[in-house]
């Protein structure tokens, strides 16, 4: 089945602690986005990304960071220089071949601040 | 400045009653695409439709249509004779030619109840 996979579902970051979640897509799409959504707000975007080895910042980069080392895979790293991190994080995908082409997103990962 | 405004926070409403949410944008390019979503509550966005700036045809899909208005910055969505299964945040976007980035709506939280 094609589609956006992220895991984990859960996860929980300790004071001071680095974070990686990660995103996968078997689109064959171009563009992978991350983006931050809190509650009862609409989303944010974080980084994306239209090639491999490359990348923006979006709105809310401050205290992330990604790669993009293979088409499929755009992982976003939670640094501890993001001192509010709590919140639901989606990734998602589009093809490039059509201007704005739709964005589809995976199943998100709920980061947690024990 | 807010692209996407979503007026309606939530709506309550009996099943197979209308509901009409509201979605108003602002943009100064004359290509841009919008976007509804839903999110249910699982979790993941669900692409509902995309509409490009030049097409203003009114669109029905099942029990589902959009209104699309560019006189009025209006870009609205009916679900006729709503479900349980309707229950869900549902989110306006938008997407400029400048770039790739969506700008979401706060959301509109809809109940349906039995």
């Amino acid at each position: 089945d094609g589609g956006i996979t992220q895991s984990p579902k859960y996860l929980f970051r300790k004071e001071g602690q680095n974070v990686t979640l990660s995103c996968e897509q078997n689109l064959n799409h171009d563009a992978m986005y991350w983006y931050r959504q809190d509650p009862g707000q609409g989303l944010r975007l974080i980084y994306y990304s239209q090639i491999v080895n490359d990348f923006q910042k979006g709105d809310i980069a401050e205290g992330y960071s990604v790669s993009r080392e293979k088409k499929e895979s755009f992982p976003l790293t939670v640094t501890s220089a993001q001192k509010n991190p709590t919140a639901f994080y989606l990734c998602a995908s589009s093809s490039l071949t059509v201007p704005q082409e739709t964005q589809y997103f995976g199943p998100g990962t709920r980061l947690l601040v024990l | 400045a807010q692209k996407v405004t979503q007026a309606q926070t939530e709506i309550s409403v009996v099943e197979k009653e209308d509901v009409t949410l509201d979605c108003v944008y602002e943009t100064r390019d004359t290509t841009y695409y919008l976007f509804w979503y839903k999110q249910p509550p699982s979790g993941e966005l669900v692409f509902l439709i995309r509409r490009n700036s030049f097409d203003e045809q009114n669109e029905i899909s099942g029990r589902y249509s959009w209104n699309f208005q560019k006189s009025t910055s209006s870009f609205n969505f009916t679900i006729t004779a709503s479900q349980v299964v309707d229950s869900a945040v549902y989110f306006c976007a938008l997407s400029e030619a400048r770039d790739y980035k969506l700008s979401f709506g706060a959301g509109t939280t809809v109940t349906v109840r039995a």
